[in-house]
């Protein structure tokens, strides 16, 4: 596989349930970023991962806690998630954590809490 | 004030037109611009840097007018595959080795045959 992959592609989960999204990807990049896609909203940006240290956190809620185990792999666990977390959660990765490189997208994980 | 605006859209036009819609941004000291673009249901991909002299690559042409705080797109003799949602991207520099990275919501266009 090439590029940035997300695992689920589509998620349903109840308020109290606790689950998890991964990303990967295969570009040897050295920046993972986590993004939030709300209908007719602009990205918002979660978790910036630089060489896999958290370098930046805007304000998420704790119910939403992100690892980053390799430079390669960025997860986002979920817990106890709100019926307005619904949204497209976007997995990004480039090359550094400089503003002008390019930042190559995942296809996203649709997530649906009931 | 939001750090980057864009008109939603949608543009409806017709195949071969030319369409062109701008992005202002807040913040003066921001220093890097994109276009992006997300067809529907599917993920942002890079459509083009912004350069201060303005830049073209086919059909697309991009803009920087510092002056007046906005970048621009302009797509020439429109194609049905052009029709999607243009996401302007502007970085600023905060501090060493920290930018912060802004999305507008993005502009809606559809091409019609």
């Amino acid at each position: 596989e090439t590029g940035v992959t997300q695992t689920p592609r589509h998620l349903v989960m109840g308020m109290t349930n606790k689950k998890s999204l991964k990303c990967e990807q295969h570009l040897g990049h050295n920046a993972m970023y986590w993004y939030k896609q709300s209908a007719k909203k602009p990205l918002e940006l979660m978790f910036v991962y630089s060489l896999e240290e958290r370098v930046e956190n805007n304000s998420v809620p704790s119910r939403f806690s992100p690892e980053c185990p390799n430079s390669s792999h960025l997860f986002l666990h979920l817990h106890t998630l709100q019926p307005e977390d619904s949204a497209l959660y976007l997995c990004a990765s480039s090359q550094d954590r400089q503003g002008d490189w390019e930042q190559y997208f995942g296809p996203g994980t649709r997530l649906t809490v009931t | 004030r939001k750090e980057v605006e864009q008109d939603p859209g949608p543009f409806n036009v017709p195949e071969g037109a030319t369409v062109a819609f701008n992005c202002t941004y807040s913040n003066s000291a921001s220093q890097s611009f994109f276009w992006y673009r997300q067809d529907c249901r599917k993920e942002p991909k890079l459509l083009m840097s912004v350069y201060s002299s303005g830049n073209e690559d086919g059909r697309f042409t991009a803009q920087l007018n510092r002056a007046s705080q906005y970048i621009s797109l302009l797509i020439r003799d429109s194609k049905l595959s052009d029709s999607a949602t243009y996401l302007c991207v502007v970085t600023r520099f905060l501090r060493s080795n920290d930018y912060k990275l802004s999305f507008g919501a993005g502009t809606t266009v559809t091409v019609r045959a």
